[in-house]
């Protein structure tokens, strides 16, 4: 069974600042893929940034940088200079292979961030 | 492109009661799946479809929970009868299969609120 583990439920950040999410993860499989999605107020989950196990450089995404050590099975969110509209639910999820070209996710249990003007 | 489409946005009902709630994938998407996220925690997925056929629904409470996809395109959940645990927000992503992509899609989700 897969496991995602997010070990802060909360995080202060000064708007400009950047700031580390952390995400661990466990699993046995050699090929699988590891998400952060933001999740606002509003409800909707929204995809930021994806990670495959295979891939040899972090991903980047404009001001969104997964740093990916495989080694220690952790893939943390990285979110340079902090703005306001980035207070929100951070969850990390990891893909799990259903069979053939199937997948679905297992998701963390979030960390809330708060950005302070 | 549109979004993932969901109705209704919200609903209250009574223990014992049944709701359904209705999603529109991406126009294209053949994989779609409904997670469940109680207040507090990640989303855990119920059921997945490929088409019109189940891919996984091995965490779906199949004695009050059941979901179809008759055309392979909109998807409806139903719970029959709802209890207090069900209270939840109910999200609905979907996955396109043309080429190859991770990523999955969500729509703005069903909050359900049991009393």
């Amino acid at each position: 069974a897969q496991k995602i583990t997010q070990t802060q439920p909360g995080m202060f950040v000064q708007e400009k600042e950047a700031v580390t999410l952390d995400c661990t993860y466990d699993t046995s499989d050699q090929s699988y893929g590891l998400f952060w999605y933001k999740q606002p107020s509003s409800g909707e989950m929204i995809f930021l940034i994806y990670q495959g196990s295979y891939d040899e450089q972090n991903a980047t995404e404009g001001r969104y940088s997964l740093n990916f050590q495989k080694a220690r099975k952790s893939a943390n969110l990285v979110i340079s200079a902090s703005q306001l509209g980035d207070s929100a639910m951070y969850f990390c999820a990891m893909r799990e292979n259903s069979g053939g070209s199937n997948y679905k996710l297992t998701f963390g249990k979030g960390t809330l961030l708060t950005v302070n003007p | 492109e549109a979004g993932v489409a969901q109705s209704p946005r919200y609903k209250i009902i009574e223990k014992r009661q049944s709701v359904a709630f209705w999603c529109n994938p991406i126009s294209g998407h053949a994989t779609l799946y409904w997670y469940q996220q109680i207040l507090g925690q990640g989303p855990k997925l119920l059921i997945q479809f490929q088409n019109n056929g189940v891919v996984d629904d091995s965490q779906l409470p199949k004695d009050r929970f059941s979901a179809e996809r008759l055309k392979g395109v909109d998807s409806t959940l139903k719970i029959q009868p709802a209890k207090l645990e069900d209270s939840a927000v109910y999200l609905c992503a979907s996955r396109p299969t043309s080429g190859y992509t991770d990523t999955q899609y969500f729509g703005p989700g069903t909050r359900l609120t049991v009393l």
